[in-house]
């Protein structure tokens, strides 16, 4: 898992609560991305920012905001407005020049 | 529309015997690859890439893939599986310009008996 923290590990929530999942990086990476993962289904971009400041949605992100204040974080609020959040979420990120991402543990929601 | 595929959910295999797993992909322009594991409960590992140069592209763990232009293939190998090697593999690609997003597949689970 190198060095990207995901916290919790294990989220309950009630339904119309919002949620943030956190991501931190000691990489000094400048790209990071969140990933939401259903069985049989791989993994879906929700996010992601090349740089500070900056971010840009992903191909599910109706339901989900995220911040890009600093350069080692990069957090993820579920909304209520998500339809279905129970899921695992991944959160990655990249060196500048490099292809290959490198992923937290990963943060399992359930909503109920 | 940019995809990968892989077309077995599953591939069981003894200890010690040759393992594939299978992945096609639909880029546009010329691909860079990847493919990744994931341990229950865990983060995505890294294994391998292909970016340019020699087809046959050589990993961690004694993993290895081969890049096949003309059958959009890049299937991963291993010489002789380990039941440690048990796991959910994912392939992944992306364009090599004007795109940011890396295109996962749905995952193969391999099992490796003893």
């Amino acid at each position: 898992d190198g060095g990207i923290t995901q916290s919790p590990k294990y989220l309950f929530r009630k339904e119309g609560q919002n949620v943030t999942l956190s991501c931190e990086q000691n990489l000094n990476h400048d790209a990071m991305y969140w990933y939401r993962q259903d069985p049989g289904q791989g993994l879906r971009l929700i996010y992601y920012s090349q740089i500070v400041n900056d971010f840009q949605k992903g191909d599910i992100a109706e339901g989900y905001s995220v911040s890009r204040e600093k350069k080692e974080s990069f957090p993820l609020t579920v909304t209520s407005a998500q339809k279905n959040p129970t899921a695992f979420y991944l959160c990655a990120s990249k060196l500048a020049g490099r292809y290959e991402q490198y992923f937290g543990p990963g943060t399992r929601l359930t909503v109920t | 529309a940019q995809s990968v595929a892989q077309p077995e959910d599953q591939v069981n295999v003894a200890e010690g015997n040759p393992l594939t797993v299978k992945c096609t992909y639909s880029v546009s322009g010329n691909p860079y690859l990847f493919w990744y594991v994931q341990y229950p409960n865990r983060g995505l590992q890294f294994l391998l890439k292909y970016i340019t140069g020699d087809n046959l592209v050589k990993g961690s763990y004694g993993f290895e893939a081969e890049f096949n232009k003309s059958q959009t293939s890049f299937h991963l190998k291993k010489p002789s599986a380990l039941v440690s090697d048990s796991a959910l593999y994912f392939c992944a690609a992306r364009r090599d310009t004007g795109g940011f997003k890396t295109i996962f597949g749905a995952g193969t689970r391999l099992f490796v008996k003893a």
